[in-house]
């Protein structure tokens, strides 16, 4: 299995809203990341987990806030977001020990802030 | 800090020309990547170089990365539709266990 999955596709959410985006891997990959991408742009960095514990925290604002429950699982809670947050969100993992840097990227939820 | 410069921005190209996207880093990387991203998809790796004056081949895709270890190719050979995307490079620093840093992308369309 070298697939991310992640869930909701799509969301939108208002701006007092409390929503969570999910993402999960079963490759062992111990190093899991969060990226921010608008349109047109690359994914911009938002945090790293190394071996479930936050290593990378790209000064994101504290209405973002991720958890590593396991070493498969990624979330992102979400509340009190503004319009400008709307994106695509993409999970990405990667295996830490080893010559590979490769990051395996889920599809990712767009999310849109009304 | 660490920038990825990549150019062009975009290109539009008849089927069958070839293609070519370039990086630049402001720093030595320890690696490079190379990433497509289909419109409306998420970024799928193509390949990672490692070494000085490295080239790699994927069939009509031709990857290099500068003897400086700061600079970084990708060619594409007699362009085909299903090429089109987004085509992202992304360096690691040497300095341990950073993050990539991605280029601003090149986008290609291939006119039939």
């Amino acid at each position: 299995d070298t697939e991310v999955t992640q869930t909701p596709k799509h969301l939108v959410m208002g701006m007092t809203n409390k929503k969570s985006l999910k993402c999960e891997q079963h490759m062992g990959h111990r190093a899991m990341y969060w990226y921010k991408q608008k349109a047109k742009k690359p994914p911009e960095l938002m945090f790293v987990y190394s071996y479930e514990k936050l290593s990378i925290n790209e000064s994101v604002p504290s209405r973002f806030s991720p958890e590593c429950p396991n070493s498969s699982l990624l979330n992102l809670h979400l509340h009190a977001l503004q319009p400008e947050d709307s994106a695509l969100y993409l999970c990405a993992s990667r295996e830490i020990a080893g010559s590979s840097y490769e990051q395996y990227f889920g599809p990712g939820t767009r999310l849109t802030v009304t | 800090g660490q920038q990825v410069m990549q150019i062009p921005q975009y290109q539009h190209v008849q089927e069958g020309e070839d293609f070519t996207t370039y990086c630049n880093s402001s720093t030595t990387l320890s690696n490079i990547q190379w990433y497509k991203q289909r419109p409306g998809g998420h970024p799928v790796f193509l390949i990672q170089l490692v070494k000085s004056g490295e080239v790699k081949k994927q069939k009509r895709l031709t990857f290099q990365f500068g003897e400086a270890k700061k600079n970084s190719s990708l060619h594409i050979t007699a362009t085909q539709t299903t090429d089109v995307g987004t085509y992202f490079c992304a360096g690691n620093n040497p300095a341990g266990n950073t993050p990539l840093v991605f280029g601003k992308g090149t986008r290609l369309s291939v006119i039939a």
